[in-house]
Parts: C-alpha cells; sequence; structure tokens
C-alpha cells in the first residue's frame, strides 16, 4: 500500500525568501505524481503533474522534481509572497486506467509579510 | 466555465438520516471522484467512476453509494449517517486517455456533520 510523507508539518517563512517542500513516497512505481494547493474553506488546486518519465516541472515561481528511484519529490517555490500562504499536499498516482491517488497530509506554509 | 461544482455546501444530519450529495462537471471529463477529508489526514478515495455507468470502490467505501448515469452527475449516497462520516467531501474529475492521465480538478467540498 502507497504511503505519502510530507514534512515539515507546517512551515513559516519571511516574504521574498525561497523554500522546498518535501513529500516522500513507499512505492516507487508510480505513474505521475501531482502537487496541489488548498486554501482554507476551500477545494484542492492543481499545480503541477510531473509524469514517472521526468524530472523536472516548471509553472511561473513552482518547480517540481522527481526522484522515483528514491521514491522522493520537491516542490520548490521562488520569491515567496503572502498569497502563497496555503496547505500543499502531493499525491503520486500508482497505475494508470484506475487513476486512485494516495495524499499526503500536506505542509501547511505560512509566508510572513 | 464552472468546472466541478458541489451542493450542498453545508449540511446538518442527525445519526440515521440519508442523504445525497450532489457532483456535477461540465468540462466533459470522463472520470469523476468522491475523498472525504477528516482533520489531520490526507484525503481517501471513496469512489470513482471511468465513465457513465461504471462505478468502483476506492479506499473507503463502506456506508455509501453513487450512481453515474450521465457523465456529468456523480452524486454520493449516505443512506444510514453515523457520527464517523462527520466529514469534508470532495468530488473530483479529470480526463485521461491515450495513456496520457491528466490533472484532477475538484470542487469546493461539502462539509457534513453527523449529530
Amino acid at each position: 500500500k502507497q504511503e505519502v510523507t510530507q514534512i515539515p508539518a507546517a512551515l513559516s517563512v519571511p516574504e521574498g525568501e525561497n523554500l522546498v517542500l518535501n513529500c516522500s513516497f513507499t512505492d516507487s512505481a508510480i505513474y505521475n505524481l501531482q502537487w496541489f494547493r488548498q486554501d482554507p474553506g476551500k477545494g484542492l488546486t492543481s499545480l503541477l503533474l510531473i509524469q514517472s518519465s521526468q524530472r523536472e516541472q516548471t509553472s511561473g515561481r513552482l518547480n517540481a522534481s522527481l526522484d522515483k528511484s528514491s521514491g522522493r519529490s520537491t516542490l520548490y517555490i521562488a520569491a515567496s509572497q503572502p498569497g502563497d500562504s496555503a496547505t500543499y499536499l502531493c499525491a503520486p498516482l500508482l497505475n494508470f486506467g484506475n487513476e486512485k491517488l494516495t495524499f499526503g497530509t500536506g505542509t501547511r506554509l505560512t509566508i510572513i509579510p | 466555465n464552472a468546472g466541478v461544482t458541489q451542493t450542498p455546501k453545508f449540511r446538518i444530519l442527525k445519526i440515521g438520516q440519508s442523504m445525497t450529495l450532489q457532483c456535477t462537471q461540465d468540462m466533459n471529463h470522463n472520470y469523476m471522484y468522491w475523498y472525504r477529508q477528516d482533520p489531520g489526514m490526507g484525503l481517501k478515495l471513496i469512489y470513482y467512476s471511468v465513465g457513465a455507468g461504471i462505478t468502483d470502490k476506492g479506499e473507503v467505501p463502506n456506508g455509501y453509494n453513487v450512481s453515474r448515469s450521465t457523465t456529468e452527475d456523480f452524486p454520493l449516497r449516505l443512506e444510514l449517517a453515523a457520527p464517523s462520516q462527520t466529514s469534508v467531501y470532495f468530488c473530483a474529475s479529470s480526463y485521461s486517455e491515450g495513456g496520457r492521465a491528466q490533472p484532477q480538478h475538484f470542487g469546493d467540498g461539502t462539509r457534513l456533520s453527523i449529530l
């Protein structure tokens, strides 16, 4: 059974800093991995989807990397802004076809103005 | 473009009551999902559907039922509400074809309390 761990559970950094969020998973035979953000009282918004054949995926100030063999992914946020404050979740997908994502419990990020 | 719409946003039920959580999407996605999110826990898959008329169990299906009669709608039914079903419920959808899974899109959730 896939287990997903996100450390730290919470993180506070001053505005403007670059930061890295970590995600580890136990079963490395994944098809892809998604990073989501969740704002309080809201649903999840997909940020990046990185295929198992990719090493990196970028969108604006966000960069996700994937090391399948070691069961790790990182989300890099450059030049953080107060609007980046949210909970960030990673979710690897084991098999194409059943689309069953396994979610971590997330990292709650606070950007201090 | 509305995306994934869930109704109601909030609901309080008494133990033993039943209700249906509604979910509709306007993106012509073939896959739809129901998750629950408990405090401090990751989202857990309840049921999912790969197309109209096809549904399958996820990780925590007990106490729930689903149907998928159209591409757009995927209602979740609680038959005999129990306190353990107090949670936030999220519906999601995605498009998958040709061996390339696309991102899942989520609704804003239904906050359900069973008292």
